[in-house]
């Protein structure tokens, strides 16, 4: 019952901007986007959130649209190591966090 | 910071046995803990949530008695798969967080295999 949408595959050339997009054309005022990532046989890794505002941190940069109804995760220089399936998750902050297919992210040499 | 470690890592049993599974918070008390299953090249689904000192909420179609989960310390919780069938065979993986209000940290995962 994920609420969001995004695209099964995408590919990236190394050392590139990786945008990687999601739909959330349903989401509620206290809904926060969470993004994750997972590697191959590895659990899940924690990239960044946001609620309303572009957010900023050491991985990534989220890009919220003002009617917040779709997003955009920025890898500013994808390299070989960033290939990994990414969740888009839109969750109230007291609720549980719940998996959709995600993207499966490519980047190539 | 925010680490969260699962043991082991991998276990292959007997169908029929029952196999606990570890999950520890390892750089903060976790007040919830989540127990994840993921089939291969599927999503994670979400099994049941347990807040430290209280019984676990299971989601639909999870059966509580099979998969017991115990959440006694604030840096401990432990899933155990009760008479374990070939079908349970799954990659289990487990979140914690400071509150159920805050960002979850997941676990390496425990890949288990019934034969």
């Amino acid at each position: 019952d994920a609420k969001t949408t995004q695209p099964p595959s995408m590919d990236c050339a190394e050392g590139r901007a990786a945008n990687l997009p999601c739909n959330h054309s349903t989401i509620s005022g206290n809904e926060y986007v969470y993004w994750y990532r997972q590697i191959h046989s590895q659990g899940p890794q924690y990239i960044i959130h946001g609620l309303k505002n572009n957010e900023t941190n050491e991985m990534a940069s989220l890009i919220i649209t003002e009617d917040r109804k779709s997003s955009t995760l920025i890898l500013p220089h994808a390299t070989l190591r960033d290939t990994a399936v990414y969740y888009c998750i839109v969750r109230p902050l007291n609720n549980d966090m719940r998996f959709g297919a995600g993207t499966r992210l490519t980047v190539k040499p | 910071g925010a680490v969260v470690s699962q043991h082991p890592s991998r276990v292959i049993c007997k169908s029929g046995t029952s196999v606990k599974i570890e999950c520890r918070s390892l750089d903060f008390q976790a007040t919830t803990m989540f127990w994840y299953r993921q089939f291969p090249k599927k999503s994670l689904m979400l099994m049941a949530t347990s807040n430290e000192g209280s019984k676990a909420t299971y989601e639909q179609g999870v059966e509580k008695d099979k998969f017991l989960i115990n959440h006694a310390s604030l840096t401990l919780s432990t899933l155990t798969v009760t008479s374990a069938h070939p079908e349970d065979s799954s990659f289990y993986i487990c979140s914690a967080s400071i509150g159920s209000r805050e960002t979850q940290y997941f676990g390496p995962g425990t890949r288990l295999l019934v034969l």
